[in-house]
C-alpha cells in the first residue's frame, strides 16, 4: 500500500510569508502527527490529529497551526515565517494512537530566507 | 527540559560487532518506548518497541532492553552491518497521551 506522502518536498520562502504543507496518511490511518526537526535536535512534536480533532499540541507558537480533513489528510500552516522556522517538517500516520508504530513521510524541507 | 536523552551524538562500531545505543528518560509516567532509524533525506522508520510491562523485546538482530528503575533503555544490534549506519532515535510515550517524546538521536557508523 502507498506510504505517507508529503508535499512539497522542498520549499523556499521569505521571512514574513506563510506556508502550507500537506500530508496524506496511509489509507486507513486516522492519526496524523507533525514534527519539526532541526540540525542537532530530535523531533519536536507540533500536534496530533485524529478524526479531524486536534488531540494534543506541542510547545510551538500560535503561528503554527494545522487541520485534518474527513479523509484523514492533514495540512499544517506556518504564518509570518521566521528564519528559525527553517527545518525538516515530518508527518507521521498511525492506525489510531500516536504512540503505536508510526509511519513517516519523507518530510518537507523548508528554508526561510 | 529534555525528558528523553540520548547522550551520545555518535557511535562508531566495527562491522560484525555489537552496537549498543543508549537512551535515558526522566518521566516515570512513560509506559511505551520505541526506536526509529533514520537515513538522510528520509523520514524515520520504526524499528522496535517495548512496553513498560516488559524488560526485553527481540526482533531479529535488534533487541531492546528496558530498565525501569534506572529509567534507561538500550538498543542492541548484533551483528552490526554496514546498512545499519543511520541516525537512531528513541521515543517515549504515555499511552493515555497522544504524543511521542523524542531523543536527539545517535548517529551510528558501522566501519567495514
Amino acid at each position: 500500500k502507498a506510504g505517507v506522502t508529503q508535499t512539497p518536498r522542498y520549499l523556499i520562502k521569505t521571512r514574513g510569508q506563510q506556508v502550507t504543507l500537506s500530508c496524506s496518511p496511509i489509507s486507513g490511518h486516522r492519526s496524523v502527527s507533525w514534527y519539526q526537526q532541526t540540525p542537532g535536535q530530535g523531533l519536536q512534536f507540533l500536534f496530533e490529529y485524529f478524526s479531524e480533532t486536534q488531540r494534543n499540541k506541542g510547545n510551538f507558537p500560535g503561528r503554527f497551526s494545522g487541520r485534518q480533513f474527513s479523509n484523514s489528510r492533514s495540512e499544517m500552516n506556518v504564518s509570518t515565517l521566521e528564519l528559525g522556522d527553517s527545518a525538516l517538517y515530518l508527518c507521521a500516520s498511525s492506525l489510531s494512537t500516536a504512540y503505536t508504530e508510526a509511519f513517516f513521510g519523507q518530510g518537507t524541507r523548508l528554508t526561510v530566507v | 527540559d529534555q525528558q528523553v536523552k540520548q547522550n551520545s551524538p555518535s557511535l562508531s562500531v566495527q562491522e560484525g560487532r555489537i552496537s549498543i545505543l543508549n537512551c535515558d528518560y526522566t518521566n516515570s509516567m512513560f509506559d511505551y518506548f520505541l526506536w526509529y532509524k533514520k537515513y538522510p533525506a528520509e523520514g524515520p522508520t520504526f524499528l522496535i518497541s517495548i512496553s513498560s510491562i516488559k524488560d526485553k523485546n527481540e526482533d531479529g538482530r535488534f533487541t531492546v532492553f528496558l530498565n525501569k528503575s534506572a529509567k534507561h533503555l538500550s538498543l542492541h544490534i548484533v551483528p552490526s552491518q554496514p546498512g545499519d549506519s543511520a541516525v537512531y532515535f528513541c521515543a517515549a510515550s504515555v499511552m493515555s497521551n497522544y504524543q511521542l517524546i523524542w531523543g536527539a538521536g545517535t548517529k551510528l557508523i558501522i566501519k567495514p
